[in-house]
């Protein structure tokens, strides 16, 4: 299996542009979580899907930020319009069972700089 | 203003020597730990795993020991290599419905060779 694959790696923006952040997780997982890492705030939880259903988007910054994941192989993060703050490493992980907090699975990464 | 970063504990340790990297968990409910490795530009890989129902689990050069009385988790890893230093997470499942790990802040483990 490939792993949890995220594009693009890397992304440099310019501020007020939309951003979109896209994951595949592994096949046949029924959770993924999109995370923020940063030296300030350490890894942080965005958002969670389960059966590609959003279960908890509380730790999604604010209106800006917005998650989907439209079939079970394929999510996207979109940030619009995005800021400086917002520059980050953003993972996706995927875990193979409904639960959520079984081993999960991280991709490489994306990290975003918005100028 | 200056910004303050994340101050992650850090752990020197000889090449060759043992490493252990401790953990303190929040919930006494949790019933599933992880121990993640997070290497410089890479995500966080899943390093050994296990249920309250143990208290020791072995992998390969990593042994996890779980003390649910005081809420302690640690990791001892034999025979540290250069290739073990990485950030190192804990992490733990709350145990009630869907809810995700919640981790740890991180510890640095530096080899020196």
């Amino acid at each position: 299996d490939a792993g949890v694959i995220q594009s693009p790696r890397h992304e440099v923006t310019e501020m007020g542009q939309e951003v979109t952040l896209r994951c595949k997780p592994i096949s046949g997982h029924n959770s993924l979580f999109w995370y923020r890492q940063t030296m300030m705030r350490g890894l942080e939880l965005l958002i969670y899907f389960n059966n590609n259903v959003p279960i908890d988007d509380s730790g999604m910054p604010e209106d800006r930020f917005s998650a989907k994941m439209p079939n079970a192989s394929f999510s996207t993060l979109k940030i619009q319009p995005s800021e400086p703050r917002d520059s980050a490493v953003y993972f996706c992980a995927s875990a193979p069972r409904d639960r959520g907090s079984e081993t999960q699975y991280f991709g490489p990464g994306t990290r975003l700089l918005v100028l | 203003g200056e910004s303050v970063g994340l101050h992650l504990p850090t752990l020197s340790v000889q090449e060759g020597d043992n490493s252990i990297i401790n953990c303190a968990y929040s919930n006494s409910a949790s019933d599933y730990f992880i121990w993640y490795k997070q290497e410089s530009g890479k995500g966080p890989q899943f390093i050994i795993d296990i249920r309250s129902n143990m208290d020791k689990r072995q992998g390969q050069r990593v042994t996890v020991l779980l003390n649910k009385t005081v809420k302690h988790l640690s990791l001892q890893i034999a025979a540290t290599q250069p290739g073990d230093s990485a950030v190192y997470f804990c992490a733990e499942n709350w145990g009630s419905g869907n809810t995700p790990l919640v981790f740890g802040k991180g510890t640095r483990l530096s080899v020196i060779a």
